[in-house]
């Protein structure tokens, strides 16, 4: 069975310029979660959802973030502009029913560097 | 709000040495509790979790964490170190328990070394 897959591992891009990022779920997990972690800080939530649906973008930095997961399948994580501190590592999650209570399941990552 | 803390960002031990891992949690619901490991260039990994059943929880790679309600504490523990167990561990909680909405709260992570 494969593992939630994370594209690209690696992105390199410039101030301003926009990136995206993606995130396929393991399959039949309805609740996708992406994380992100900013070099040398805590692993922060940024939004989870269910299905299609957003539960709870809270987590969200601003508005130069933009989830989607259309279909309920695979997601897109957007940055537009980008800016130098959203460098980091971004990850995603997804889990089966009963949210995060028996865990959830993580990508590789992707490692963003804005220069 | 439910959290967790590490204590130590940096613990180093030798090789065949004991590990510990401290994390003491904060949870105004029945907690559900992970410890969750990346190894270099890796992602994230869990390595066990705890979910009201058997108090001593094991993991992969012979970890073991046990929960501790009195102390509110479920640190990480390993009888005997390998070199392949350097990697950084997180240990999190389930912030909603068993809610369908819950998302998983990390804290903020201790980086194992270990020295031949």
């Amino acid at each position: 069975e494969a593992g939630v897959t994370q594209f690209p591992s690696h992105s390199v891009i410039e101030k301003g310029q926009t990136v995206t990022l993606r995130c396929d779920p393991i399959s039949g997990h309805d609740n996708l979660y992406w994380y992100r972690r900013v070099m040398g800080k805590e692993i922060k939530f940024l939004l989870h959802f269910v299905k299609e649906s957003k539960q709870d973008e809270s987590g969200m930095p601003n508005n130069r973030f933009l989830a989607e997961r259309t279909g309920g399948t695979y997601s897109t994580l957007k940055v537009q502009p980008a800016e130098l501190e959203d460098s980091g590592v971004y990850f995603c999650a997804s889990s089966q029913d009963r949210g995060t209570a028996w865990g959830a399941f993580f990508g590789q990552g992707t490692r963003l560097t804005v220069v | 709000a439910q959290s967790v803390t590490q204590l130590g960002s940096h613990v180093s031990v030798s090789e065949g040495a004991l590990v510990l891992l401290r994390c003491n949690y904060s949870s105004s619901v029945p907690p559900y509790l992970f410890w969750y490991v990346q190894y270099p260039n890796q992602g994230l990994q869990l390595l066990l979790k705890y979910t009201s059943a058997a108090t001593l929880v094991k993991g992969i790679n012979g970890f073991e964490a046990e929960f501790k309600k009195s102390e509110t504490s479920f640190h990480l523990t390993k009888p005997s170190a390998h070199m392949s167990d350097a990697a950084e561990y997180f240990c999190a909680v389930s912030d909603l328990g068993d809610s369908s909405a819950s998302k998983i709260i990390f804290g903020s992570g201790t980086r194992l070394s270990i020295r031949p």
